[in-house]
């Protein structure tokens, strides 16, 4: 079945501990993207990659890395989390102009 | 930068009846991809319906369809025969290449047995 996958689904945790979110496809798609879901703001993408080693920023970077040292892996890192970065976190991905497959999303709490 | 506006937080709607969700978005390119996604309590994100900037005839799926005016920028969303499915958050969205999606705030609409 493609899919996107995302781990963990939930995650609370304090602040300045680090944590990674794991996002995973089984499409052989080149284009992945982070998203993060606030109320009244939609979706914003935090970052994104064109391929493999190929990243860059979405409109909220701050307080984030991503790496993609393979086609199908695309973490999202919080080196020091804050609670500002509380949210529901998505991972998509998507081939050529085709449209965006969505993970399960992540909800984050940092207290 | 682009930016796309829902201007209904809240709608609701009997069932079966019809009932049409607002967006409007600001561009200056001319080839671009319009979108709406459903997102029920379950948070996945569905894509409901697809919309190429370079077609002129309106995208339809079943009882979804859009109303695309490209000169006015505005891309609204039509359900017809509302079921109680139906309710959800609604995301309309626009993108230029691959990379990127650009989302409206969404609309939150309710559906009365």
């Amino acid at each position: 079945e493609a899919q996107v996958t995302q781990n963990p689904r939930y995650l609370i945790t304090v602040t300045g501990k680090k944590l990674t979110v794991t996002c995973s496809q089984n499409m052989n798609h080149e284009y992945m993207s982070w998203y993060r879901q606030d109320p009244g703001l939609g979706l914003r993408q935090i970052y994104y990659s064109m391929n493999v080693e190929v990243t860059d920023k979405g409109d909220v970077p701050e307080g984030y890395k991503v790496s993609r040292k393979e086609k199908r892996n695309f973490p999202l890192i919080l080196e020091s989390p804050s609670p500002n970065q509380t949210s529901l976190y998505f991972c998509a991905s998507s081939g050529s102009y085709n449209e965006q497959f969505f993970g399960p999303g992540t909800r984050l709490t940092v207290l | 930068a682009q930016t796309v506006t829902q201007s209904q937080p809240e709608m609701s709607v009997q069932e079966a009846e019809t009932v049409t969700l607002s967006c409007t978005y600001d561009t200056s390119e001319s080839d671009y991809y319009l979108f709406w996604y459903k997102q029920p309590p379950s948070r996945q994100m569905i894509l409901v319906i697809r919309q190429e900037a370079y077609k002129q005839q309106n995208a339809t799926e079943n009882r979804f369809s859009v109303n695309f005016q490209k000169a006015a920028k505005s891309f609204s969303l039509k359900i017809s025969d509302s079921q109680l499915g139906d309710a959800a958050m609604y995301f309309c969205a626009y993108r230029r290449g691959a990379q990127k999606l650009v989302f409206g705030q969404g609309t939150r609409l309710t559906i009365n047995p």
